[in-house]
């Protein structure tokens, strides 16, 4: 079965800090990987995506994703964090072969201090 | 207006009410999909559209009831709801066949009493 895991319910770092969000992924085929960002009483908003090819990926908002295919990984970054980053970050895997499914992770949800 | 809607935004019902919650994307996508977000649970997905066409229910109770009369339009019909229904319900849209992505609405936060 597919499975998305985010080990981290919360992160809190401090502005102007670095961030790394993980995501792990179970799959039985090649995955579409997907960050998606909700704030507060909103829906979720795309950050970022990967299909195939580099395996680094930028998104919006300064934020990166890497695909590892040996860990299943895809782990979010950001260099330095804003005040406005503060957030819940999901995770979500999809293949073609499951259709237009997509499976979302639990959620991390993002405090930053200042 | 652009992207997915929702309304209303907010929703109290009693669980002897019957309302309706809708969905309306201006993507010109041809998937939609209705989730339900619950504290501390992941997001869950509820109905899959394709093409006006119900594809996938993923073993939702009979008090919720979807209709799409159209690729634009989703509506999520509830009756005798229970107040662990309460949560937040999301809509979704996609273009198939395509690379999955999906927009989503604001959501609509429904409270059962």
């Amino acid at each position: 079965a597919q499975s998305v895991t985010q080990p981290d319910i919360h992160i809190t770092v401090s502005e102007g800090a670095s961030l790394e969000l993980r995501c792990n992924y179970s799959y039985g085929a090649t995955p579409y990987l997907f960050w998606y960002v909700q704030s507060p009483g909103q829906g979720l908003q795309l950050l970022l995506k990967y299909f195939s090819g580099d395996t680094l990926v930028q998104g919006i908002k300064g934020f990166e994703a890497e695909f590892k295919r040996s860990q299943s990984s895809f782990n979010l970054r950001k260099p330095s964090v804003h005040w406005s980053d503060a957030a819940e970050y999901f995770c979500a895997v999809g293949a073609r072969e499951y259709g237009n499914k997509l499976v979302f992770g639990a959620g991390t949800i993002l405090r930053v201090k200042s | 207006e652009t992207g997915v809607t929702q309304t209303p935004r907010h929703l109290v019902m009693g669980m002897t009410n019957k309302k309706s919650l809708k969905c309306e994307q201006h993507l010109g996508h041809n998937a939609m999909y209705w989730y339900k977000q619950s504290a501390k649970k992941p997001l869950e997905l509820m109905f899959v559209y394709n093409f006006k066409e119900q594809t996938e229910n993923n073993s939702v109770p009979s008090r919720f009831s979807p209709e799409c009369p159209n690729s634009s339009h989703l509506f999520l019909h509830l009756h005798t709801l229970q107040p662990e229904d309460s949560a937040l319900y999301l809509c979704a849209s996609s273009q198939p066949g395509a690379d999955n992505e999906q927009f989503f609405g604001p959501g609509t936060r429904l409270t059962v009493l």
